[in-house]
């Protein structure tokens, strides 16, 4: 069955840095967009980055994280990340990956949570 | 970008009634909005796609309409396990994506 495991969160100072990772597992992982998601304490979902298919060549990015967030992906080891910089404490959340659809998410890992101390 | 508007924001339901849940798009995202279930403490569950498609294991009383930018979940008799908070999300021309506020459905 799909499996994503999150891993890589953590405390992290504002201004610092953290690489969050997602083994991906029961799926063919190049075939698939893949996404991260956020959801900060007590509050909603938000839609961060998109990476697509086959290597990765398009990304995208939710305004609040541009020029801060890199979403990347291995195929060859059917893993994703998201290097995350110059954290601020609005970035607390948990994080989540996700299997992308086409466009709706249909499978999510069990989230990691960061949190960013000021 | 597209704000997707949920209402109410909170239910309060007895095991066994139907109730529905609504979404607004600020525009058109034509059948391009799903609708997801979180429980405490878990990741979201796709439940809808499409607008109106069941995605794969949900039972068959959920269901799901749209009229315009109008969308409507609707669970036709609560189970104790029905009780969440639900999201409908947008994908028209995505990325970006954005979801709505959510929607408690409590006892």
């Amino acid at each position: 069955q799909v499996q994503l495991v999150e891993s890589g969160g953590g405390l992290v100072k504002s201004g610092g840095s953290l690489r969050l990772s997602c083994a991906a597992s029961g799926f063919i992982f190049s075939n698939y967009y893949m996404t991260w998601l956020r959801q900060a304490p007590g509050k909603g979902l938000e839609w961060v980055s998109y990476i697509s298919n086959g290597g990765g060549s398009s990304t995208y990015y939710t305004d609040s994280v541009k020029g801060r967030f890199t979403i990347s992906r291995d195929d060859a080891k059917d893993s994703l990340f998201l290097q995350m910089n110059s954290l601020r404490a609005e970035d607390t959340a948990v994080y989540y990956c996700a299997r992308a659809k086409g466009g709706p998410f249909e499978d999510w890992g069990q989230g990691i949570l960061v949190t960013v101390s000021s | 970008e597209i704000v997707m508007t949920q209402s109410p924001a909170t239910l309060s339901v007895s095991p066994g009634e139907g109730v529905s849940l609504s979404c607004r798009a600020s525009q058109s995202v034509s059948t391009s909005l799903a609708w997801y279930q979180q429980k405490p403490g878990q990741a979201p569950r796709l439940l809808i796609y499409g607008a109106s498609t069941r995605a794969t294991g949900v039972p068959a009383r959920f269901s799901a309409s749209a009229s315009g930018t109008e969308f409507t979940l609707t669970i036709s008799s609560l189970q104790s396990e029905d009780f969440a908070v639900y999201y409908c999300q947008h994908y028209h021309n995505w990325p970006p994506s954005t979801f709505g506020g959510g929607t408690k459905v409590e006892i």
